[in-house]
């Protein structure tokens, strides 16, 4: 299993739709995770932490579920500005200060 | 939030020149810094961690003689590629650390074309 994996998409969705996101994680150590959103040509922006079962942020949530070892992101009410694509990251369990990546998950809103 | 900044904001330059790219936290004091690669359609890269006042850490497969990493000071940290090559052409981003946290903020990266 890979160390963070996410389905790359495209997921193209109608203005708004409800779309969710999954990330998968192999270390069961983690403790906290985070969904950063990269625009085209940009650098990544947090979007979201997450430290607990989940985390709620407008229309933005985040779940996690350490049994399964997977995080998710709810973008309900999509809007044409949430095209991007969403990173999921989590912290080296052996290094906190080092992230690992996924490839992230590409997003397209349509009018 | 918090303000990283990096310059310059893209660069072109002939095939065996070397370049240097600055990266700044401007509005708070980061003892990390992380320099990520990200080629088109592919994630970020962590290409090395930045420690202010000792060597970096590269990770495997990045050769520290050709990235040179200087972290001189608790604000500012640079790259520099020396004898760039076509291959090298990609988008250079820096990540700066508060000392308490783990969240990471970016600065807008640098776009690097050698011809």
């Amino acid at each position: 299993r890979k160390e963070v994996e996410q389905d790359p998409g495209p997921f193209n969705v109608p203005e708004g739709a409800t779309v969710a996101f999954n990330c998968t994680y192999s270390n069961s150590a983690s403790q906290s995770f985070f969904w950063y959103r990269q625009d085209c040509r940009k650098e990544p922006k947090l979007l979201m932490s997450v430290y607990s079962s989940g985390n709620e942020d407008g229309r933005f949530t985040a779940q996690l579920n350490r049994a399964s070892q997977y995080i998710s992101l709810l973008i309900r009410d999509s809007k044409l500005s949430d095209s991007a694509t969403y990173l999921c990251v989590v912290p080296n369990a052996g290094n906190n200060r080092k992230l690992i990546w996924g490839l992230g998950t590409s997003l397209a809103v349509n009018p | 939030g918090a303000v990283v900044s990096q310059h310059p904001s893209w660069v072109i330059c002939k095939s065996g020149t070397s370049v240097k790219i600055e990266c700044r936290s401007l509005d708070f004091q980061a003892t990390t810094m992380f320099w990520y690669r990200q080629f088109p359609k592919q994630s970020l890269m962590l290409m090395a961690t930045s420690n202010e006042g000792s060597k970096a850490t590269y990770e495997q497969g990045v050769e520290k003689d050709k990235f040179l990493i200087n972290h001189a000071s608790l604000t500012l940290s640079t790259l520099t590629v020396t004898s760039a090559h076509p291959e090298d052409s990609s988008f250079y981003i820096c990540s700066a650390q508060h000392v308490s946290g783990e969240t990471q903020y970016f600065g807008p990266g640098t776009r690097l074309l050698v011809l």
